[in-house]
């Protein structure tokens, strides 16, 4: 398997555009988790999957951003309006089940909102 | 508020000698623990868990301990070499009623000197 895959490795775009990240978990696995690194937090969750159902939102800092997991082998993370304070590196992150807790992160997502 | 801190944004150790990364947790429902090694537009790469019902566990080079009691553990990297500088981040998982998320840590530059 090629691992976690994510799309595109970097975004630049305008504030107030959408922007929407991709995200292919390895096959087979049923837990998916979107996480947002930046300087001042580290890695932050931000919402996670369990065969395909949203399972904890929790950490969606706010109603500009959604989530969806349409099928086992696809999910995007979606923010419309972004805005600058957006800029992160966004990452995906797969694991086989609740025993094999080691999650598989995607190599991320750079955005930047100018 | 978080759950899992690393108080020590960076550390510089020598080569040959031992790197300690340190992690406190502030959930007693923390079933399980592991560390994440990241290198820079890499997405992070698991290294070494341990379950709450130890107190170490050992792979190689590594070592992670786990001071319950204190709500404490510890990366251990003995003897440090360069290739080991990166990012390092604690994350836990949480037990049934938690689900199968991990909380990660801000991570801690280990910087290894030759």
């Amino acid at each position: 398997d090629a691992g976690v895959i994510q799309s595109p490795r970097h975004e630049v775009t305008e504030m107030g555009q959408e922007v929407t990240l991709r995200c292919k978990p390895i096959s087979g696995h049923d837990y998916l988790f979107w996480y947002r690194q930046t300087m001042m937090r580290g890695l932050e969750l931000l919402i996670y999957f369990n065969n395909n159902v949203p399972i904890d939102d929790s950490g969606m800092p706010e109603d500009r951003f959604s989530a969806k997991m349409p099928n086992a082998s696809f999910s995007t993370l979606k923010i419309q309006p972004s805005e600058p304070r957006d800029s992160a590196v966004y990452f995906c992150a797969s694991s086989l089940d609740r025993v094999n807790t080691e999650a598989f992160f995607g190599q991320g997502t750079r955005l930047t909102v100018v | 508020d978080q759950q899992v801190k690393q108080n020590s944004p960076s550390l510089s150790v020598q080569e040959g000698r031992i790197s300690i990364l340190n992690c406190d947790y502030t959930n007693s429902m923390f079933d399980y623990f592991l560390w994440y090694k990241k290198y820079p537009a890499e997405g992070p790469t698991f290294l070494i868990s341990i379950s709450s019902i130890k107190d170490k566990n050992e792979d190689g080079r590594f070592t992670v301990f786990l001071n319950k009691s204190a709500k404490h553990l510890s990366l251990h990297i003995v003897p440090s070499q360069p290739g080991d500088s990166a990012v390092y981040f604690c994350a836990a998982r949480g037990g049934w009623e938690y689900g199968n998320k991990l909380v990660f840590g801000a991570g801690t530059i280990l910087r290894v000197k030759s």
